[in-house]
């Protein structure tokens, strides 16, 4: 079955570092598709954090970074920040599915 | 700029079918590369990807739905439609769709900011 696996749940304090998995398999990020990421604030539509595997659209902090390696991908917020707090969504083509998969997303919490 | 609008009605009763619009502006579906996607999310869970229009009219729909699903556009007026058939009160979601310039594979890098769609009697 074709899916995107994301810990539920990850946090860590203020300035610390936290990283967010990705997990596909051979039809998805394994075969070579991009991923992308998305922040999703509270109540908020989701937005556009990192696209094609580690890119940052103009406006998005550097604080932000992600990687992809085989058949998963991580996402990485250093120095976090209050406002960090959110969901995070990864996204990638599948070839199996002919569509889009996204993971089933990430809550971020800063103690 | 770009933006996206949802529109569609809020409530809908077990066994409709439910319309949504998409209205757009900043970009045309005729360009190259260009696709809108619908994408879902049920209250408190994850998003869910729907079905994909692109600039050549192909269509791609989410395989456990694609019995219920039609996707289609107006270039002329802006506007990208999904139905969705016999609605259930598991359909309850948001409703948003979203723009990718790069194919379907593309990120999404302009989201509308969602429609609440209610199934109930």
């Amino acid at each position: 079955q074709s899916v995107l696996t994301q810990p539920p749940s990850v946090s860590g304090a203020p300035g610390q570092r936290v990283i967010i998995s990705c997990t596909g398999s051979s039809s998805n990020i394994g075969a070579g598709y991009d991923v992308h990421w998305y922040q999703q604030l509270p109540g908020a539509a989701p937005k556009l954090l990192i696209y094609d595997n580690n890119n940052r659209p103009s406006g998005v902090p550097d604080r932000f970074s992600a990687s992809k390696s085989g058949t998963s991908a991580s996402l990485a917020i250093t120095g976090l920040q209050a406002e960090d707090e959110a969901d995070y969504y990864c996204q990638s083509y599948d070839n199996t599915l002919r569509g889009s998969l996204f993971g089933g997303g990430t809550k971020v919490t800063v103690l | 700029q770009v933006t996206l609008r949802e529109s569609g009605p809020a409530l809908v009763k077990p066994t409709q079918t439910l319309t949504l619009t998409c209205t757009f502006s900043g970009f045309s579906l005729s360009t190259s590369g260009m696709c809108v996607t619908w994408i879902r999310q049920p209250p408190g869970k994850a998003l869910e990807w729907l079905a994909l229009i692109d600039w050549d009219d192909d269509k791609y729909y989410r395989t456990s739905l694609k019995t219920r699903l039609t996707i289609s556009k107006d270039t002329s007026k802006n506007q990208v439609v999904l139905t969705m058939t016999n609605m259930d009160p598991v359909d309850t979601a948001t409703y948003y769709c979203a723009r990718s310039w790069r194919g379907n594979s593309g990120d999404l890098d302009y989201w509308g900011q969602g429609t609440l769609v209610t199934v109930s009697s």
